[in-house]
């Protein structure tokens, strides 16, 4: 079993849609979790940071967390077609950082 | 404050040959991790150097290896290049270890290029 999972895609959204990314983690000495955007060709960029179980929102992002769960998921609202990239979760624990897969998303104009 | 640097950007090299990358985090992180990218494979990690010490290694063969300066700075070697080795190699780096939850935030470099050929 995968430490971090995600679904590979890809998900394609309508423009001005909700996009819903997920991931789910193993290891419950995770403490902190990331979300990363990474467009075809560059290096991953750190777009969400959660510690504690619930919701953060930073404008068009929003980030859950639910610990007993094990699940982490990514909400993107009024998608635009410039957030068509690859979402990779990673979980921060026990001095170690652990990354998904990643899921491709497409926002379709 | 700068980001995290690495050199070369982009890199052609021949089988049989070894190579060495170069990473500077940014300024007071003092922990560097090495990833390999290739298509549809994701982020393989390769290391993790805190204090001059490996802390983490992953699933790679020994042709991989790393070092880490005083300053932080941190270099990989890859020896005896296969074609497989052909990837984006990015360095992330954070600032420490055991200094609360967002000592877990890693901020990666732009990554270089290596193809082999």
């Amino acid at each position: 079993q995968k430490e971090v999972e995600q679904n590979s895609g890809p998900l394609s959204v309508p423009e001005g849609a909700i996009a819903s990314l997920n991931c789910t983690y193993s290891d419950r000495v995770s403490q902190s979790f990331f979300w990363y955007r990474q467009y075809s060709g560059k290096s991953p960029e750190l777009i969400m940071s959660i510690y504690s179980n619930g919701d953060k929102e930073d404008g068009r992002f929003t980030a859950q967390l639910n610990k007993a769960s094990q699940y982490v998921s990514l909400l993107i609202r009024d998608s635009q077609p410039s957030d068509s990239a690859t979402y990779l979760c990673a979980a921060g624990g026990y001095q170690k950082v652990t990354f998904g897969t990643g899921t491709k998303l497409q926002v379709i104009p | 404050k700068a980001g995290v640097t690495q050199t070369p950007r982009y890199l052609i090299k021949t089988r049989g040959q070894q190579v060495t990358l170069s990473c500077s985090p940014i300024s007071g992180h003092r922990s560097v991790s090495w990833y390999q990218q290739t298509p549809g494979q994701g982020l393989q990690f390769l290391f993790e150097y805190f204090s001059e010490t490996q802390r983490n290694k992953g699933n790679f063969p020994g042709r991989f290896s790393g070092r880490q300066f005083s300053n932080s700075r941190s270099e990989m070697n890859v020896s005896t290049l296969e074609l497989g080795d052909s990837a984006l190699y990015l360095c992330a780096s954070r600032v420490g270890l055991a200094l609360g939850l967002g000592s877990y935030e890693q901020y990666f470099g732009p990554g270089t290029r290596l193809t082999v050929t």
